[in-house]
């Protein structure tokens, strides 16, 4: 059982929009930034969106973030066939058990 | 750029101890306001941080793995190391180090690497 809670799926056709929520409490999201990250098959995870709604160079601009209260929101604009991945968001959780926490993932399948 | 490269053992026993080693290349782990992170994926399934460390030695651990975890650091030789002792099938993973940043985010990670527990 993961600390974020996140959509095990969601799918979209090429050139489409998809968003995927990940949505935790006052202690993780609602206190620190979030970030997401996407793991190609048989890969390590690769950093998309940090500190809510910032791209590290190199990721592409359909690629966006966002956060309103204890959720957070990863768009993907313009689907392509390489977005097919798992995509995870991550945060600091500051309660008694602190430390990083994770989402269960979410399978992205462009149709 | 900065470059991770985990190293170890891929089969340990059970109730024996796991060690990982991390390499850091590309920049020193002395540089910068940054945490060098342990996170591990069973097949199939999500990440679980396991805890980081910073420069100094200073360390956070995850507490439902914390009686087990060692995380330390070698900045003369550019490196970070786990140990994480009594071993069960629930420790089989793919290990990854990654260097994390002030606002809880990870990058770059490493390559990961496939710890499996079996007698």
């Amino acid at each position: 059982q993961s600390v974020l809670t996140q959509p095990p799926s969601v799918s979209a056709a090429p050139g489409q929009k998809v968003t995927i929520s990940c949505s935790g409490s006052s202690s993780n999201i609602g206190i620190n930034y979030v970030s997401w990250y996407q793991q190609l098959p048989g890969t390590a995870p690769k950093l998309l969106i940090y500190d809510n709604n910032k791209r590290p160079s190199g990721i592409p601009d359909r690629f966006s973030g966002s956060k309103s209260g204890t959720s957070a929101t990863l768009g993907i604009t313009g689907l392509q066939s390489g977005d097919e991945a798992d995509y995870y968001c991550g945060t600091w959780d500051s309660s008694l058990s602190a430390g990083g926490v994770f989402g269960g993932g979410t399978k992205l399948t462009v149709l | 750029q900065v470059q991770l490269q985990e190293s170890g053992p891929g089969l340990v026993k059970p109730s024996q101890t796991l060690s990982l080693t991390c390499t850091v290349s590309g920049g020193s782990i002395s540089g910068g306001s940054y945490y060098w992170s342990w996170i591990r994926q069973p097949a199939g399934k999500g990440l679980e941080w396991i805890g980081r460390i910073y420069a100094s030695g200073s360390t956070n651990y995850n507490p439902s793995l914390k009686s087990r975890i060692t995380i330390s650091v070698d900045t003369s030789k550019n490196q970070i190391s786990l140990i994480l002792s009594s071993v069960t099938d629930a420790d089989t993973a793919v290990y990854y180090c990654a260097r994390a940043g002030g606002g809880y985010w990870f990058d770059p990670w490493g390559q990961g690497t496939l710890v499996t527990v079996s007698s």
